[in-house]
Order: structure tokens, then sequence, then C-alpha cells
């Protein structure tokens, strides 16, 4: 069992359509943070968030983290067939920036 | 800023080579780096978390003698996985932070498949 579940793990849609991918825990984040990766690239942070309840936009993204700091969820409007590619929540339980990653969503949007 | 670079990107060699990757952080000085091994459609997973100057940290079910790792500067670590097998294949990522309450940055990753 995973210390942050993500769901779900594949996700298909089409261009056009909105999409959200869910980070849950039992514990409590200090921060947490969402990455997209590309195949054969490295992980490319997209946002931070630190405090409860916080919400952040980022052109099409919306982020959001949850009151209690234990879940976060990414939500995507209108969908384009860049947005393709796994997306990972990450977050630091303690002070100091170990992070551990949650499984990943594969989004693929077709055009 | 904070550019990571790993390097190779890319490496295929056979079953008993001892194949060493770099890490360096371009702009800034990394106190910190963490070694990370992704296998296909899967998530990154911790190996270790290096600290300039001393000895690296690895985490549980790491073999510490397989995968050596060296943070001899505040600008370069390297990962050694010796005498690797097929097994060992795998996309290594690192990433360099400058401080323990700073951001990770992430390096591109590199490509390893042992024969």
């Amino acid at each position: 069992t995973q210390l942050l579940e993500q769901s779900p793990q594949f996700l298909s849609i089409q261009e056009g359509e909105n999409l959200t991918v869910y980070c849950n825990s039992s514990s409590v984040f200090s921060s947490l943070q969402w990455y997209r990766q590309e195949p054969g690239e490295g992980p490319v942070l997209l946002v931070t968030v630190v405090t409860g309840g916080e919400v952040k936009k980022l052109k099409r993204l919306t982020f959001q983290f949850g009151d209690a700091r234990k879940d976060s969820s990414l939500h995507i409007t209108a969908a384009q067939p860049g947005d393709t590619g796994l997306y990972l929540c990450a977050g630091t339980i303690t002070a100091g920036n170990k992070l551990t990653f949650g499984g990943g969503t594969r989004v693929l949007v077709k055009p | 800023g904070a550019v990571v670079s790993q390097h190779p990107s890319r490496v295929i060699c056979k079953s008993g080579t001892s194949v060493k990757i770099e890490c360096r952080s371009l702009d800034f000085q990394a106190t910190t780096m963490f070694w990370y091994r992704q296998f296909p459609k899967q998530s990154l997973m911790l190996m270790a978390t290096s600290n300039e100057g001393s000895k690296a940290t690895y985490e549980q079910g790491v073999e510490k003698d397989k995968f050596l790792i060296n943070h001899a500067s505040l600008t370069l670590s390297t990962l050694t996985v010796t005498s690797a097998h097929p097994e060992d294949s795998s996309f290594y990522i690192c990433s360099a932070s400058s401080g323990s309450n700073q951001p990770q940055h992430f390096g591109d990753g590199t490509r390893l498949s042992i024969l």
C-alpha cells in the first residue's frame, strides 16, 4: 500500500473534456506537489501547495489541497492533446524536502 | 535557473558491467541530491539521499553495495550500478536541492538497459 494513493491510474478522454485526478493519504503532508512527466524525461513541477484548503490555478489546471492536508486534486478544463502525460503527486511529511510519490495517473487526451 | 543535468541519457551494456551515471546541478549548489528508479508505467521510487561530503542514506530494500553513490562536490553526484544485471534495467532519475527546505529539481533521467 502506497502512502499516497492516486486515482484513477489511467484516464482516456477526448479533446475538450474535463478531467480530475485525485491524490489521497491517511497522513498529513506539510506540502504537496504535482508533476507532469513525459516518456523518457524527468518530472516537471507544476505546482506546490502548502496551506490546507489552498486552491491554485495554472491556466486550465486547478489544484486544490484538502483542508486537513491529507488529499489533493488536479482538475484540467477543456483538455488538449498536449496535456497527455503521467501526472504525479508527491508530498513531504516531515520538515525537509524528502518526497513520497503517488503511483501516478496516466492521462491520454485524444484529438 | 535551477537546471539539473544527467549523463548519459541512455546506456546499453552487457550483464556484469558497472555503469556510472552523473548528476550535475548547473547553476546552483546542491547540498542534497536524490536518486530515484522508475520501472515502466510506474511511479518514482526513492533509492537514496546523498548529502555533500557524507555517506548516502539508502531506502529500505536498496543494496548500498550494489548502488554506489558519491556526492563529493556541491554540483556533482554519481550513481554507480555495480555488476549490473538485466533486472537492474530501469529509468534512473536524479534530483538536486539547495537546502533541506528547498524544492527538488529533477534531471531528465537515464535509461539503463542491461542485455
